[in-house]
């Protein structure tokens, strides 16, 4: 199976900050790479798909790259709004889909 | 508007079985996969399987093979996750999921979740 592992686990930063956080494969997913948003008591929110596709309707200052087994999400300018636990996930037909262990962005 | 609607919270004994549904509104049902996807109390996401809603076709996460079942009622454009002989550490909201694209790999509209308490 493959394996998701997302850094940092948590990261404190403040509103106008640069963030970014880090996934990785176990093996090559290729550009098969999604980011989502979580926020508590809510569903996943898709971000990023195929590693550096902006979903419609998500603000600009989210952007996704990589490829094979390292990945990034950027935030370029936190907002308020921001807040929240993020993962990555990948699905392959033979193994099946796997999420990242999350990274909450906590305000400083 | 295009959405997924859960069934509402279960409270279930540890060795009973629960079924949970997810109907689906304001696109072809058929056309899309179903994923289904967990969350333990303060935990991660974790996948569990999909159905193909047009053939019935069904792929499971190995961890759930042999007690999980995913169907699916084309009728009223619902999809069903039952998981039986269920345990505490089955407690979780589940989630179930629709694939974005043909690619069938990250999923764009979620249902809002399905409590699942397990006690005795």
């Amino acid at each position: 199976d493959i394996q998701m592992t997302q850094s940092p686990s948590t990261l404190s930063a403040s509103v106008g900050d640069r963030v970014t956080i880090t996934c990785r494969a176990s093996q090559s997913i290729s550009s098969w790479l999604a980011w989502y948003q979580q926020k508590p008591g809510k569903a996943p929110k898709l971000l990023i798909y195929k590693a550096s596709s902006l979903e419609s309707g998500v603000p600009s200052r989210f952007s996704g790259s990589g490829s094979g087994t390292e990945f990034t999400l950027t935030i370029s300018s936190l907002q308020p709004d921001d807040f929240a636990t993020y993962y990555c996930q990948q699905y392959d037909n033979y193994s099946g889909g796997t999420f990242g262990q999350g990274t909450k962005v906590e305000i400083k | 508007q295009v959405q997924l609607v859960q069934s509402g919270a279960e409270v279930k004994k540890p060795g009973a079985s629960v079924k949970v549904s997810c109907k689906a509104s304001g696109y072809t049902f058929i056309d899309y996969y179903m994923h289904w996807v967990r969350q333990a109390p303060g935990q991660g996401l974790e996948w569990m399987g999909w159905i193909n809603p047009n053939s019935g076709g069904t792929k499971y996460a190995q961890k759930f093979q042999d007690r999980v079942t995913m169907t699916r009622d084309t009728s009223i454009s619902t999809a069903y996750m039952e998981l039986n002989r269920l345990r505490s550490d089955d407690t979780a909201v589940y989630y179930c999921a629709r694939v974005r694209d043909y690619t069938g790999r990250h999923f764009d509209l979620w249902g809002r979740g399905t409590l699942v308490t397990v006690s005795s």
